[in-house]
Parts: structure tokens; C-alpha cells; sequence
């Protein structure tokens, strides 16, 4: 069975950083483009980076570029993101997403990670 | 990027019913779509892909047509548990995009 476990997620202050971990089981971690997706309280989902199997292709959302980091430690089966310069608008549950073997072809999602930027 | 829209936002409909949700994208996605169902406080959940494709355990009630820019998740007979909100998502193209999701309700 795939399985998604999201951790890391916390209370930050704007212009701080965090690092979100996805811990993955139930299958072969290397192969599989992993993504995160995020969701604001209320509001829809929004895709935030994506990173291939062998971590040589990575591929991010405009509202993240250059803030956000993502990776990947295949001997751990764990991807990360590394957040960085944190807004308001970064407050969200981020979700770690398994793709069907096609970047964004459907996703089996984790539980999510809440992450909350607030003075 | 390209925009999906859903349409309607809102859905108010009643058990048993034929319930019909659109999506349209901005530009030719051929058939790379998804549809999700989330639940209040719970991860989204894989329903189809591939435009039309059931995920394995999804019932047959949901069905998923359409091409282009143009499609559809029906549900034949609407159910108690499947009061939910509903997206589709393109993988045609990044930045991956979602429509703004459809709440459906009971009426």
C-alpha cells in the first residue's frame, strides 16, 4: 500500500524558514516523481514543486521560485522542501503527492503538513 | 500556464440524483486530466485520470469523458458519502494546474 507521511509543518514568523519531510513506504521511492501541493485554509489546491525520481529534473510553481527548495534522499525514501523567506500567503497545508509514473498523472496524496507564517 | 475552470462552484443536488460537473481548460490538454474528491479535513482523494480512467476501488457510479478542452465528471446516482468538494487538475503542461473546485451538497 503507498503511503505518504508528511512531517515538519509548524508555527513560523514571516521572513523564517522551515523544512517539510515526506516519508515514503509501499513502493519502489526511486522511480516515482514525487510532488507537493499546497492548500490555504478555505481555499483550493495549488501545485508547488515537483522533483523526478533520480532528481535531475525539478519543477516549481511561480509563487515559490526562488524561496523554495526541493529534494530527495532515495536511500531514505524521503522527499523534502526546504522553505525559505516565508509570507502570510506560504500559510497552507502541504500536501507530498505520488504520481502515476507521469508527472501529475494521478496523484495519491499524503495526510499534509500544516504550516502556519504568522507574527 | 493554463487556466481550469469548473463549473458550477456550488452544487446543491439531491440522493439519487444525475449530478454533472464540468471542466474546461485554456488550451488543448488532449486527454491529461484528473478528477479528485476531498472531504471535509481530508487529503484529496485519486478519483479518475486520464480523462476517463476509474482509479481502482472508485465506484462505478463516477464516470469521467471528455477531450480537448472540454470535460466531465458525472456521478449516475448520487450517494450520501459523496458529499464532498470535487477539482480536476491538467498534467498536459507545468505548472500543473487545478480548477478552483466544485462543493457539492445536499439540496
Amino acid at each position: 500500500e503507498v503511503q505518504l507521511l508528511e512531517s515538519g509543518g509548524g508555527l513560523v514568523q514571516p521572513g523564517g524558514s522551515l523544512r517539510l519531510s515526506c516519508e515514503a513506504s509501499g513502493f519502489t521511492f526511486r522511480i516515482y516523481f514525487i510532488s507537493w501541493v499546497r492548500q490555504a485554509p478555505g481555499k483550493g489546491l495549488e501545485w508547488v514543486a515537483s522533483m523526478s525520481g533520480s532528481g535531475d529534473v525539478v519543477h516549481y510553481g511561480d509563487s515559490v521560485k526562488g524561496r523554495f527548495t526541493i529534494s530527495r534522499d532515495n536511500s531514505k525514501n524521503t522527499l523534502y522542501l526546504e522553505m525559505r523567506s516565508l509570507r502570510a500567503e506560504d500559510t497552507a497545508r502541504y500536501y507530498c503527492a505520488r504520481d502515476r509514473g507521469e508527472l501529475g498523472r494521478g496523484y495519491h496524496w499524503g495526510q499534509g503538513a500544516l504550516v502556519t507564517v504568522s507574527s | 500556464d493554463i487556466q481550469m475552470t469548473q463549473s458550477p462552484s456550488s452544487l446543491p443536488a439531491s440522493i439519487g440524483d444525475r449530478v454533472t460537473i464540468t471542466c474546461q481548460a485554456s488550451r488543448d490538454i488532449s486527454h491529461y486530466l484528473n478528477w479528485y474528491q476531498q472531504k471535509a479535513g481530508k487529503a484529496p482523494k485519486l478519483l479518475i485520470y486520464d480523462t476517463s480512467t476509474l482509479e481502482t476501488g472508485v465506484p462505478s457510479r463516477f464516470r469521467g469523458s471528455g477531450s480537448g478542452t472540454d470535460f466531465t465528471l458525472t456521478i449516475s446516482s448520487l450517494q450520501p458519502e459523496d458529499i464532498a468538494t470535487y477539482y480536476c487538475q491538467q498534467y498536459d503542461n507545468v505548472p500543473l494546474t487545478f480548477g478552483q473546485g466544485t462543493r457539492l451538497d445536499i439540496k
